[in-house]
């Protein structure tokens, strides 16, 4: 009940697509929704987030969609560029004295010039 | 402004040896941060939870005598992997809580010969 799902494992996409990545949860209880963005050898950079009292935030190209009756999010990312070529990561949080966070199993996309 | 920086940024030690990994939140004040690791092309496994001030609450399957966590001050905390092993080596993250969203520093690269 404490795992994320996340789909596809890798992507590929020609320069100036649509890159999009899904993820489903279980537990009703969480409540914070980030993205994460991992080059290799880095950390991860928070990219964008959501709460479920929101069904869409869009930041520049990047949106999340989230729909809570089915317990699903996705990152969507609009003109992808090859310096989107990375591994994304979504995650849930559960609020238990502080906010920690579930991960998903990550998606490494690669954007094609 | 949220930045979390690590020390070092790679390391080669041999096996027995304990090794200090330094997480610290430059520009902001962490009451709570966190460790993980991560394995090539894996997600991250959350190890530790470390609260200034307290003992650290391990995650389930984690050697609290093998990782010693101390977070000592609200902008420093400390990983140190005691009687290292080769088994031991991995890519290892913190993060700092600030207002409720997660900071991840750059990673620290352990290699046990």
């Amino acid at each position: 009940q404490q795992q994320v799902k996340q789909s596809p494992q890798s992507l590929i996409v020609q320069k100036g697509g649509i890159s999009i990545i899904n993820c489903a949860y279980e537990n009703t209880a969480f409540d914070y929704f980030p993205w994460y963005q991992q080059f290799p050898g880095k950390g991860p950079a928070l990219l964008i987030a959501i709460r479920p009292d929101v069904s869409e935030k869009k930041e520049g190209r990047f949106t999340i969609s989230f729909n809570k009756s089915a317990k699903q999010f996705s990152l969507h990312i609009m003109d992808s560029q090859p310096g989107d070529s990375a591994t994304y990561f979504c995650a849930a949080s559960v609020f238990g004295g502080t906010y920690k966070y579930i991960f998903g199993t990550g998606t490494r996309l690669k954007v094609l010039a | 402004g949220a930045v979390v920086s690590q020390h070092p940024s790679w390391v080669i030690c041999k096996s027995g040896t304990s090794v200090k990994i330094e997480c610290r939140s430059l520009d902001f004040q962490a009451t709570t941060m966190f460790w993980y690791r991560q394995f090539p092309k894996q997600s991250l496994m959350l190890m530790a939870t470390s609260n200034e001030g307290s003992k650290a609450t391990y995650e389930q399957g984690v050697e609290k005598d093998k990782f010693l966590i101390n977070h000592a001050s609200l902008t420093l905390s400390t990983l140190t992997v005691t009687s290292a092993h080769p088994e031991d080596s991995s890519f290892y993250i913190c993060s700092a809580d600030s207002s409720y969203e997660q900071y991840f520093g750059p990673g620290t690269r352990l290699t046990v010969t």
